[in-house]
């Protein structure tokens, strides 16, 4: 398997844009999260998905920010419209059942200018 | 709430010794796992170690292992003969059970490590 897979690794946009970043995650895992990081303020977990079903996205930081889980191998998370408070890396992972240790892509780097 | 709590944000370490980051966690769930993963500067996360609530023996991964404390919340990396491809941000992770099959894993603030030749 390739692991989990993000795109685009790197991105930099403009304050206004719509950006949407994508995970394939890994085949058979029915967790996935997504994440983003900062020196600020580490590793939050905006929301993760069972089944394919949102369970809890508390951490979504607003309305600017939304995540669809259409099918199994594929998820996205898009902010509209972006600010450059938004600039983070941002992480998917995911996970099989039980206590299994979830598996992290590469990270998209965004930069909001 | 679950609660992660690491607090040594930083910590330099001579090579070939042993080091001990810190975990601490808060949890009403009596069923939980542990993690800890290691993020070296190129940025991927890597998991290194799993420790189960209800396991008797500390998990051991090669040159790792978890100094888990139950009744002290605690939950130690341990890594023995340090090397200079240790030198990354590590970050204690945990997940519980809950009583639903759904739950979310939630990490420290991280440690970074750096060792010294």
């Amino acid at each position: 398997d390739a692991g989990v897979i993000q795109s685009p690794r790197h991105e930099v946009t403009e304050m206004g844009q719509e950006v949407t970043l994508r995970c394939k995650p890994i085949s058979g895992h029915d967790y996935l999260f997504w994440y983003r990081q900062t020196m600020m303020r580490g590793l939050e977990l905006l929301i993760y998905f069972n089944n394919n079903v949102p369970i809890d996205d508390s951490g979504m930081p607003e309305d600017r920010f939304s995540a669809k889980m259409p099918n199994a191998s594929f998820s996205t998370l898009k902010i509209q419209p972006s600010e450059p408070r938004d600039s983070a890396v941002y992480f998917c992972a995911s996970r099989g059942g039980g206590f299994t240790e979830a598996f992290f892509g590469q990270g998209t780097r965004l930069t909001v200018v | 709430a679950q609660k992660i709590t690491q607090t040594q944000p930083g910590m330099f370490v001579q090579e070939k010794e042993a080091v001990t980051l810190d975990c601490t966690y808060d949890t009403s769930d009596p069923s939980y796992g542990l993690f800890w993963y290691k993020q070296p500067s190129s940025g991927e996360m890597i998991f290194l170690i799993y420790q189960g609530s209800y396991d008797q023996q500390n998990a051991t991964e090669g040159r790792y292992s978890l100094n888990f404390q139950k009744a002290r919340k605690s939950a130690n990396l341990v890594i023995s003969a340090s090397q200079l491809g240790d030198s990354a941000m590590y970050f204690c992770a945990m997940r519980e059970a809950s009583y639903s099959s759904a739950s979310k894993i939630i990490f420290g603030s991280g440690t970074r490590l750096s060792i010294r030749p």
